[in-house]
């Protein structure tokens, strides 16, 4: 049973289209995250709700949205997608504040033509 | 600036050696830190972490050294097999802070037969 499951794997559109990557948890956590993986496999943190409040929000242009309906779901909606933003996004969630590990998917590779 | 560091992109041990992984960071801080594995066209898996009460922590196969002072931590891994190749990531955090993962750039671990 996956834990923490992201769809689509994969994504690819075209420069301008708006799109959606939907995360679900099954771990019972409080918190998610989003990070991106760029061309340098570099993994940083996008943002991250807890009880579904916005918690981290990185200087991330507002062209991306994060919606979290509760606290086992955090979509990511990016508008005017740009070439830029070809990636793999990974969602993570983890439980509570302290030392605790963050679980991730399997991430959703990007690309746009 | 990388706050955390993996300055050896590449290692390469011989089955049932021993594999050492380093990583370095900035912030001071910094009070837990992670070790996560990844697999091609999958998510980093938690391995191991380590709070900075602590200068070890074993589980297994894998222990992680800690030195604060040098801002320096080490996955030690014995005896290492093939299915541990794959990319190692170093990450950490601060307990009573926002709970982001500043990550490492990975280091490709490969194990020869």
């Amino acid at each position: 049973d996956t834990a923490v499951s992201q769809t689509p794997k994969y994504l690819v559109t075209q420069m301008g289209n708006d799109k959606s990557i939907k995360c679900e948890q099954n771990l019972g956590h409080d918190t998610m995250y989003w990070y991106k993986q760029d061309s340098k496999k570099f993994l940083k943190i996008m943002f991250s709700y807890n009880n579904k409040e916005l918690i981290i929000n990185e200087t991330v242009p507002n062209r991306f949205s994060p919606k979290s309906p509760d606290k086992a779901h955090l979509n990511l909606h990016i508008n005017s997608l740009e070439l830029g933003d070809s990636a793999v996004y990974f969602c993570a969630s983890s439980q509570g504040h302290g030392n605790q590990p963050q679980h991730f998917g399997d991430g959703t590779r990007l690309s746009i033509l | 600036d990388q706050q955390v560091k993996q300055n050896s992109p590449s290692l390469s041990v011989q089955e049932g050696r021993i594999s050492i992984l380093n990583c370095d960071y900035t912030n001071s801080m910094f009070d837990y830190f992670l070790w996560y594995k990844k697999y091609p066209a999958e998510g980093p898996t938690f391995l191991i972490s380590i709070s900075s009460i602590k200068d070890k922590n074993e589980d297994g196969r894998f222990t992680v050294f800690l030195n604060k002072s040098a801002k320096h931590l080490s996955l030690h891994i014995v005896p290492s097999q093939p299915g541990d190749s794959a990319v190692y990531f170093c990450a950490a955090s601060e307990s009573f802070g926002n709970e982001k993962l500043t990550f490492g750039t990975g280091t490709r671990l490969t194990i020869i037969p």
